[in-house]
């Protein structure tokens, strides 16, 4: 089944402590991003990828990193996560002319 | 820079009723609109793709619109049915924005049955 997959679905974490949320797709796609979903503010671009080893910024970069080493995965980065990192995590993934697909979401807590 | 903004914000209809929420945005520009639907706490689910060179897209009971030069686009939904409940994003990407979807703040939908 053609899919964008997150791990792990729910994470409650400290402030300072570095985590990593994984994504994966199995549809050989270039294109890659992360979003975050906040209450009253919508979904909001973190970062994206164009294929392998090109990342850029989103609209909010800050505090977060990525890496793009094989073209099927696209991690997302907190070196040093904060509260107001608390939100709903979205990856997704597309390729050409086509929409995107997006995985089932991480929910992460920051205490 | 590219705002996306969904009316009604919450809607509420008895089942059977056919509906249309609708979806505008400011720069014309577009590669294409994507319509999803989102159930609480879960994922994204793909409803329609439209591309700028489109002017409709249709998916069983589901029929969505592209009026590119006005900025807008229409989602129709046939024949509502409480399995429809569910919060409704429409999303842009725009040429001059990289690779980035701008997504309205979606209308949140209730079928009453």
């Amino acid at each position: 089944e053609a899919q964008v997959t997150q791990n792990p679905r729910y994470l409650i974490t400290v402030t300072g402590k570095k985590l990593t949320v994984t994504c994966s797709q199995n549809m050989n796609h270039e294109y890659m991003s992360w979003y975050r979903q906040d209450p009253g503010l919508g979904l909001r671009q973190i970062y994206y990828s164009m294929n392998v080893e090109v990342t850029d910024k989103g609209d909010v970069p800050e505090g977060y990193k990525v890496s793009r080493k094989e073209k099927r995965n696209f991690p997302l980065i907190l070196e040093s996560p904060s509260p107001n990192q608390t939100s709903l995590y979205f990856c997704a993934s597309r390729t050409g002319g086509h929409g995107y697909t997006f995985g089932s979401g991480t929910r992460l807590t920051v205490v | 820079k590219q705002e996306v903004t969904q009316i009604p914000a919450a809607l509420s209809v008895p089942e059977g009723e056919n509906l249309v929420l609708n979806c505008s945005f400011t720069d014309s520009a577009i590669y294409n609109l994507q319509w999803f639907r989102q159930d609480p706490g879960k994922g994204l689910t793909s409803l329609l793709l439209i591309q700028s060179s489109q002017r409709e897209q249709t998916s069983g009971r589901l029929n969505a619109s592209l009026d590119k030069s006005s900025g807008r686009s229409t989602l129709y939904i046939a024949a509502s049915q409480p399995g429809d409940s569910a919060t409704y994003l429409c999303a842009v990407r725009t040429r001059s924005s990289g690779d980035k979807l701008t997504f309205g703040t979606g209308t949140r939908l209730a079928v009453r049955p």
